[in-house]
C-alpha cells in the first residue's frame, strides 16, 4: 500500500502558485520523498525528490516539514500544461521501487 | 533523444493469445523495472531488475506474467494467454543503479487491448 496521503483534486488559477500538500507519517528516517507528476496519455515525469531538506529546482520547490511527515510541492508559476495528475511517493529501500498511490489531480484554469 | 522508449506504443490481441512487450532503457542504466495502469488505476510495479537479475518480482499478478533481461540492457515482458483483465498500459522506467534517491525515468507506455 502507498505511504501517502493526498488530496484526490485541486484548481490553480493559471500564473498563480500551485502548493500540493501530501502526508507520509510513517515515513521512516532514510526514505525519500519523490514527486512525480502525469500529463494524459504519458509516462510519469519525475519532479524532484528530498529526504530532510527543502530542495528547488527548475520546475519546483519541496517543502518537507521537521519532524518529516508531510510535505508540499510548490508550483511557482502554473501554467496550462501543469495540468496533471501529481503523484507524492515515499522511496522503497529494496531497489528503489515506487509505490504510486491515487495522486492529487490539478486542474490549472485560465 | 536517449530517453527510455518501448514498442510497441500500442497492441490489440485476442483473449488467449501471447504478447510481448519490449523496453530499451537509457543507456548505462542497470536498474529497470516494469509498471503497469489498469483504466481509470494507479500505477501498480511489476518487477524489478538489477543488471540481468530480477531481486524483486512481488508485483507479477500471476505466472501467465514473465520478463527478462538480457545483456543488462533491452527487457521484454511476456504475457501468456491473456485475458480482458490484462489490458493497461504497461510502463517501463530505468535508474542509474537502482538505490534509493535516484531518479526513475518512465517510457511513454505500451497500450495492450485484450478483446
Amino acid at each position: 500500500d502507498a505511504k501517502t496521503t493526498q488530496p484526490t483534486s485541486m484548481d490553480c488559477a493559471e500564473g498563480r502558485a500551485a502548493n500540493l500538500p501530501c502526508n507520509h507519517s510513517t515515513i521512516s528516517g532514510n526514505e525519500y520523498v519523490y514527486w512525480y507528476r502525469q500529463i494524459h496519455s504519458q509516462g510519469p515525469q519525475y519532479i524532484i525528490h528530498g529526504l530532510k531538506n527543502n530542495e528547488t529546482n527548475e520546475m519546483a520547490s519541496l517543502i518537507i516539514t521537521e519532524d518529516r511527515k508531510s510535505s508540499t510541492l510548490i508550483l511557482p508559476h502554473a501554467t496550462l500544461r501543469d495540468t496533471a495528475v501529481y503523484y507524492c511517493i515515499v522511496g522503497d529501500n529494496q531497489g528503489g521501487k515506487l509505490i504510486f498511490g491515487q495522486g492529487t489531480e490539478l486542474s490549472v484554469k485560465p | 533523444g536517449a530517453g527510455v522508449s518501448q514498442s510497441p506504443s500500442n497492441k490489440v490481441t485476442e483473449k488467449g493469445k501471447d504478447v510481448e512487450l519490449r523496453c530499451d532503457p537509457i543507456s548505462g542504466h542497470t536498474a529497470l523495472y516494469w509498471y503497469r495502469q489498469s483504466l481509470g488505476q494507479g500505477l501498480e510495479f511489476l518487477i524489478y531488475f538489477q543488471g540481468n537479475s530480477a531481486p524483486d518480482k512481488s508485483g507479477l499478478p500471476s505466472d501467465r506474467f514473465s520478463a527478462e533481461r538480457t545483456g543488462g540492457s533491452v527487457s521484454t515482458l511476456t504475457i501468456q494467454r491473456t485475458q480482458q483483465e490484462d489490458s493497461a498500459v504497461y510502463l517501463c522506467a530505468s535508474s542509474s543503479l537502482g538505490r534509493s534517491g535516484e531518479t526513475q525515468y518512465f517510457g511513454p507506455g505500451t497500450r495492450l487491448l485484450v478483446l
